[in-house]
């Protein structure tokens, strides 16, 4: 079955420091990722969809230079949260498309970001 | 600006009532409706998803009514059992390719 990986599950930053965070599909080929951030009493933010063969595309309010994305491969993405603060803590969610034409997005549990 | 309006925050039925969620949204261009729910300590997982050229979607006990005109679009779960208590998330996007804008979610809590 299709599985995401999301690593780490738990993590702690101090303030003004950066943390990365993989995401890892199982089981297929993710043609894209979004990546979205579930800030306390919130709902999921859409932060940046990587698409195979296209630019990443960031939302409004999120920008390359504070959470660069990786995606190598089709298997594949990180993200970094740089210069995190406490605004920047919650849930990072990795949802990863599987084939073209499939509508189904499969989550990871999430990076839960503290920031003291 | 919330983008995909979702009531109720919290829902409570009996076992064997449906639940009723609504949602609402602002962007014409969206045009891809998914409902996901999600279990505590789990990921959100699909639901069930619609597309504008129908106004209604079943599948077994879930049903999406669309409504284009007013932008609206609910989930009715049928017959509910304990073990759809879960938070269920409406969502929205221009294309299922695409990002999707969420709602707040409801927590819908079924008794027995």
């Amino acid at each position: 079955g299709a599985l995401v990986y999301q690593y780490p599950r738990r993590t702690i930053c101090k303030s003004g420091t950066s943390m990365r965070m993989e995401c890892q599909a199982v089981g297929f080929q993710a043609t894209s990722v979004a990546w979205y951030r579930q800030s306390p009493q919130k709902t999921f933010e859409l932060i940046a969809l990587s698409t195979v063969n296209s630019a990443i595309k960031y939302e409004q309010n999120f920008t390359q230079e504070k959470f660069p994305i990786s995606h190598p491969n089709l298997s594949f993405s990180s993200m970094t949260v740089l210069n995190a603060y406490l605004e920047d803590r919650g849930l990072y969610l990795c949802g990863a498309r599987e084939g073209i034409s499939n509508e189904r997005l499969f989550f990871g549990h999430g990076t839960k970001l503290s920031v003291l | 600006q919330q983008q995909v309006r979702q009531s109720p925050q919290s829902l409570t039925v009996w076992e064997g009532e449906t639940a009723i969620l609504n949602c609402s949204y602002e962007d014409s261009t969206f045009d891809y409706f998914p409902w996901y729910h999600q279990f505590p300590g789990e990921s959100p997982a699909l639901l069930i998803a619609i597309r504008p050229v129908s106004n209604k979607k079943e599948d077994g006990r879930f049903t999406i009514f669309f409504n284009k005109r007013e932008k609206k679009f609910s989930l009715h779960i049928a017959d509910s059992q304990p073990g759809d208590s879960a938070t269920y998330f409406c969502a929205a996007s221009e294309d299922y390719a695409q990002g999707l804008t969420f709602g707040l979610g409801t927590r819908v809590s079924v008794f027995p």
